[in-house]
């Protein structure tokens, strides 16, 4: 079975900091997503990557990065936490190209930012 | 106009009865389709996946398809209180360009 993990389940951070969530998967996915979502608003892509070093812009890139070093790892760095990024916060992984693959989810990291 | 769109609900049915679950998409050039479901606090999980017109069926959910209307929808027979989840739509259309609905909230009353 595929494995999506992330870092932490409940984050607090505060306002001005730089946090880092981490995403691993255990299948040689080429593809990692990460999402954000919100009630109302549903799942909102920020970043993927389809290869190590590589990344695309989703939906809502701005106050956010991310690194792919190795290919199984996925972070999303928050350069300057702010209260708007108070979300629940999602990682996934497919095999081939997401248009046509099951994406494979990860428990979800809950993040507030006081 | 949204690519995905789906009734937020929540809809509401008595166990034993069918759910349907409806989607609609804009892109006519989609291509493939997905249902997933998401328990509260929990991360989503995939239901069916569909990629032509028609019915697919697996056990007690029935996923339709008719791209000439641009909507797919799903059947959950025999709704269990277990069913009671948001049903996600997703759509895919070409590489890696997708479309998730904000979904559909579904609750099975025993």
């Amino acid at each position: 079975d595929v494995k999506v993990t992330q870092s932490s389940r409940y984050l607090v951070k505060r306002t001005g900091e730089k946090v880092f969530l981490e995403c691993v998967q255990d299948m040689d996915h080429e593809n990692m997503f990460w999402y954000r979502q919100d009630p109302g608003l549903g799942l909102r892509l920020i970043y993927f990557s389809y290869d190590v070093k590589m990344k695309e812009k989703g939906d809502i890139p701005e106050g956010y990065s991310v690194s792919r070093e190795k290919k199984e790892r996925f972070s999303l760095i928050l350069e300057s936490a702010s209260t708007n990024q108070t979300s629940m916060y999602l990682c996934a992984s497919s095999l081939g190209l997401a248009a046509y693959n099951e994406q494979f989810f990860g428990p979800g990291t809950r993040l507030t930012v006081l | 106009q949204k690519e995905v769109e789906q009734n937020s609900g929540p809809l509401s049915v008595p166990e034993g009865a069918i759910a349907s679950l409806n989607c609609t998409y804009s892109d006519r050039g989609s291509q493939s389709f997905f249902w997933y479901r998401q328990y509260s606090g929990k991360s989503p999980e995939l239901i069916m996946s569909i990629y032509s017109n028609g019915d697919k069926e697996d056990g007690r959910f029935t996923a339709q398809l008719n791209k000439a209307s641009q909507y797919v929808s799903l059947l959950i027979r025999d709704s269990q209180p277990s069913d009671s989840a948001t049903y996600l739509c997703a759509v895919g259309l070409t590489g890696n360009q997708f479309y998730f609905g904000t979904g559909t909230s579904l609750t099975v009353i025993p």
